[in-house]
């Protein structure tokens, strides 16, 4: 159980292109999905949580006129990097929280999506 | 504000030996930790999680952790390390109250030696 499907995989695009990248949740609900970025080894760095039905809250120094974060229902979250520039490359990951769980519940993460911007 | 170190970068074990992965937390609170497993291009996969009550907690894959307040220490151990463990390891701290966010610490990227 607890399994989040992160699509696509891996998007290769041109300077100036907007990528929408999808984070399910394919068998919980998730009131809360939460959006990284992971720079070559590295670790993750939170950039926004992503709340059902209302505006997502972004971590300082994102701009979310940049990342367009849409979390229409309990099981789908969306990130869309607009007008994506090459260092916006980068391996984005999301995660989900069962809704039904405590607030200690562990966040259950997608495989992430690898972009590269040309 | 809250921190979590992982004070080791790589790790170097021969398959068969034991592994032990340190994790650090600075907190006001009592946290709560969860270990995760990072393959190359992957997400994270959970291996274990503390809340609450007995302090020593078994995992998934034959790992397990300690939490030891007084040292503010959460460390992953396993006995007997397989060439699959390779992988980056990485410890996240979270707290009630803190909006269900988790922090991460910096990984510790493990090597396996057969």
């Amino acid at each position: 159980g607890a399994v989040v499907s992160q699509h696509p995989s891996w998007v290769i695009c041109k300077s100036g292109t907007s990528v929408k990248i999808e984070c399910r949740s394919l068998d919980f609900q998730a009131t809360t999905m939460f959006w990284y970025r992971q720079f070559p080894k590295q670790s993750l760095m939170l950039m926004a949580t992503s709340n059902e039905g209302s505006k997502a809250t972004y971590e300082q120094g994102v701009e979310k006129d940049k990342f367009l974060i849409n979390h229409a229902s309990l099981t789908l979250s969306t990130l869309t990097v607009t007008s994506a520039h090459p260092e916006d490359s980068s391996f984005y990951i999301c995660s989900a929280r069962d809704h039904l769980g405590a607030s200690n519940q562990p966040q259950h993460f997608g495989d992430g999506t690898r972009l590269s911007i040309l | 504000a809250q921190s979590v170190t992982q004070p080791d970068i790589h790790i170097t074990v021969s398959e068969g030996a034991s592994l032990e992965l340190r994790c650090n937390y600075s907190y006001g609170a009592t946290p709560y930790l969860f270990w995760y497993v990072q393959s190359p291009g992957q997400g994270l996969q959970l291996l274990l999680k503390y809340f609450s009550g007995d302090t020593l907690v078994q995992g998934i894959k034959g790992f397990e952790a300690e939490f030891k307040r007084s040292q503010s220490s959460f460390n992953l151990r396993k006995p007997s390390v397989h060439w699959s463990d390779a992988a980056e390891y990485f410890c996240a701290v979270g707290f009630t109250g803190g909006g269900n966010k988790l922090t991460f610490g910096t990984g510790t990227q493990l090597k396996v030696e057969l």
